[in-house]
């Protein structure tokens, strides 16, 4: 099946910093998205980005699908910005998301 | 406009007792998967369901079984609990992709289930 890797594994952010985080894939993609899981479990939904840029407030993200690449910055980063983000992708047909292990991001004030 | 709902958020078993775990999907939505996710660790895919029939299936035991009611919501169950079984289960929906794949999925908030 397809891989998911994404890094760094773990990222310590001072208040107001910028971070990039990134999402490799070892095959084509139908679908890929991006997804903040907050302390309590929830998974909450950044961006649906296929391809291409998208922007959300101080959140961005650019997927180059040819590349089999996504990259999610987040400028001015906050202390609720902690967490961990994930990056999930599928393949063209009835194929379920399969996600990346991961980054654990910590925004210390 | 309601989001995922899921029942319970928390619970505790013994092992070798069964759980059902529910999950309502987002307004519109007729497609739920369902996913485990161990400590440390992204979501697992269990299984997806449509039009109350099983879609697809990830590598995961016959002691893992679903069902999907008319009104499209979902519940999950599990025989012959393990301690490997405590975990975050996590409940998707979605309206299938017109060009194939699982669609832009929502996440509830979970049920963390906890076998001692």
């Amino acid at each position: 099946g397809i891989q998911v890797e994404q890094s760094p594994p773990d990222l310590i952010l001072q208040e107001g910093a910028n971070s990039t985080l990134r999402c490799n894939f070892s095959d084509s993609v139908n679908n890929l998205q991006w997804f903040h899981q907050n302390p309590w479990g929830q998974l909450i939904n950044l961006f649906y980005i296929p391809s291409g840029t998208k922007q959300n407030g101080r959140l961005s993200a650019t997927t180059v699908a040819t590349e089999r690449y996504s990259l999610l910055y987040i400028s001015s980063s906050q202390t609720t910005d902690s967490g961990v983000y994930f990056c999930a992708v599928d393949r063209p047909g009835n194929t379920p998301l399969v996600f990346g292990k991961g980054t654990r991001l910590s925004v210390i004030a | 406009d309601a989001g995922v709902t899921q029942s319970p958020t928390h619970l505790i078993k013994t092992r070798g007792q069964q759980v059902t775990l529910r999950c309502s999907p987002k307004s519109g939505h007729d497609t739920v998967s369902w996913y485990q996710q161990a400590l440390g660790q992204g979501p697992q895919f269990i299984f997806q369901y449509y039009e109350e029939e099983e879609r697809q299936r990830g590598n995961f035991p016959d002691r893992f079984s679903g069902h999907q009611f008319p009104n499209y919501s979902s519940e999950l169950n599990v025989n012959a609990l393990l301690l490997g079984d405590s975990a975050l289960y996590l409940c998707a929906s979605s309206y299938p992709s017109i060009i194939g794949g699982s669609g832009e999925l929502f996440f509830g908030e979970g049920s963390r289930l906890t076998v001692l």
